[in-house]
């Protein structure tokens, strides 16, 4: 069975600096996919940054960049310029290459990011 | 906007009793997914439709049953409700194929009494 962990309940940072969030994942598959969801104070669930596994290339979105380790099953989130609007829980998923439309995301516990002015 | 719609965004009721929580997908969406995450917690994945059927059952109470229509809404029913349902329900939508994200709706927030 799949699962993902993420190994800092909680971090906080300075405004304008680079954080890091690490995630660890563990599975047989070859064939996945990877993703950064952020769910802010509102609640709300939004997806930051998605990694198909087999790209090599580090997916990357604005300020939002991953390190992808394939061999060693890690996808942290790196997040420059931090800004107050970072300030969130940060959720790591998984889900794997299916074909019997069975699309479940496996979650991780959540990195509370707290961005400080 | 996500373009998922939940309602109610709020709901407040006694133990004992039953409620009906909505979730329409986005336009195109064939997959529904619900999810309830307790006070600070992580998502737990209840289920999962596929363009009507059931796909993918996790952690889902007997109490609690779902169904997605020919026009691909979906329901969540909870019954026989205890203090511990109290919650936030999501539904999440996707297009169903293998790379494509989940969207969140924003919500329900089901306080028990």
């Amino acid at each position: 069975a799949q699962t993902v962990t993420q190994s800092q309940p909680e971090m906080s940072v300075q405004e304008a600096e680079t954080v890091t969030l690490s995630c660890t994942y563990d599975t047989s598959e070859n064939n996945y996919y990877l993703f950064w969801y952020k769910q802010p104070p509102s609640r709300q669930m939004i997806l930051v940054i998605r990694q198909e596994a087999y790209k090599q290339q580090n997916a990357t979105e604005n300020r939002f960049s991953v390190n992808f380790q394939k061999a060693a099953k890690s996808f942290s989130l790196k997040i420059s310029d931090s800004q107050l609007g970072d300030t969130a829980m940060y959720f790591c998923a998984f889900m794997k290459h299916e074909m019997d439309s069975n699309y479940q995301l496996i979650w991780g516990a959540g990195t509370k990011l707290i961005i400080k002015p | 906007d996500s373009g998922v719609t939940q309602t109610p965004k709020h709901l407040i009721t006694a133990t004992g009793q039953r409620v009906t929580l909505r979730c329409s997908p986005r336009s195109g969406d064939l997959s529904v997914y619900w999810y309830q995450q307790s006070l600070d917690q992580g998502l737990q994945f209840l289920i999962q439709y596929y363009n009507g059927e059931e796909r993918a059952k996790g952690n889902i109470l007997e109490r609690f049953s779902a169904q997605q229509f020919p026009d691909l809404h979906s329901e969540l029913n909870l019954s026989s409700l205890e203090l511990g349902d109290s919650a936030l329900y999501f539904c999440a939508s996707s297009v169903g194929d293998f790379n494509q994200p989940q969207h969140f709706g924003d919500g329900t927030r089901l306080s028990i009494l």
